[in-house]
């Protein structure tokens, strides 16, 4: 069964910085691409970042660009999200999610998300 | 890179079938056959529905549906059931290889 599980949220003030971590397992890895996805409460999806199977190609939307950085553990089978230069603005329900095998094209598994407020 | 724009609310009684658009421009949408549809259920993880425009992942019911003209992609549910009331979101690729999701519609079956 695929699993992702999330972890790492929680509050931080404006200017801060988290690490999200998503724990995969049920599949091989290293055989997809990846991506993070965000939901403010009430609100449409938006797509963060995503990386290729080995995490040597990375893509990131443009209100995230410079501030978070996307990577991928193989060995550990896991995925990461490091945020920095936190606003208020990425308060959100942040969601890791399985792509397809080239590219984070579409996504077929999703976890139940990690919640992350930014506020002062 | 703007969200692609879908209907606020749709409605349809039992048995019924409805479409929700997706509309994006030719450098998402118009551009490339990777559109995919959600479905999302309050407090539960998103499902995919549809992918690459039109292809359906095994275990998903032939009721849902998806196809696209020009920059408007759209997603059909035919027979409508109480339980395909929920948030239905679309996403596309996109000429800078980012993806990028419509603002989502709700659905309610009457």
């Amino acid at each position: 069964e695929v699993q992702l599980v999330e972890s790492g949220g929680g509050e931080v003030r404006p200017g801060g910085s988290l690490r999200l971590s998503c724990a995969a397992s049920g599949f091989i890895f290293d055989n997809y691409a990846m991506s993070w996805v965000r939901q403010v409460p009430g609100q449409g999806l938006e797509w963060v970042s995503g990386l290729n199977w080995n995490g040597g190609s990375t893509t990131y939307a443009d209100s995230v660009k410079g501030r978070f950085i996307i990577s991928r553990d193989n060995a550990k089978n896991s995925l990461y999200l490091q945020m920095n230069s936190l606003r208020a603005e990425d308060t959100a329900l942040y969601y890791c999610a399985r792509g397809g095998p080239w590219a984070p094209l579409y996504h077929d598994y999703w976890g139940q998300g990690t919640l992350v407020t930014v506020s002062s | 890179q703007s969200a692609l724009t879908q209907p606020a609310s749709v409605s349809g009684s039992l048995g019924q079938s409805i479409t929700i658009s997706c509309t994006g421009t030719s450098s998402d949408v118009g551009a490339y056959k990777y559109v995919s549809w959600y479905q999302l259920h309050p407090g539960k993880a998103p499902k995919l529905l549809i992918y690459d425009v039109s292809n359906r992942p095994s275990g998903v019911s032939d009721r849902f549906s998806g196809s696209k003209s020009a920059n408007t992609a759209s997603l059909t549910i035919s027979g409508l059931q109480a339980e395909d009331e929920a948030d239905y979101h679309c996403s596309s690729y996109t000429s800078s290889a980012t993806l990028v999701f419509g603002g989502g519609t709700k659905l309610t079956v009457l």
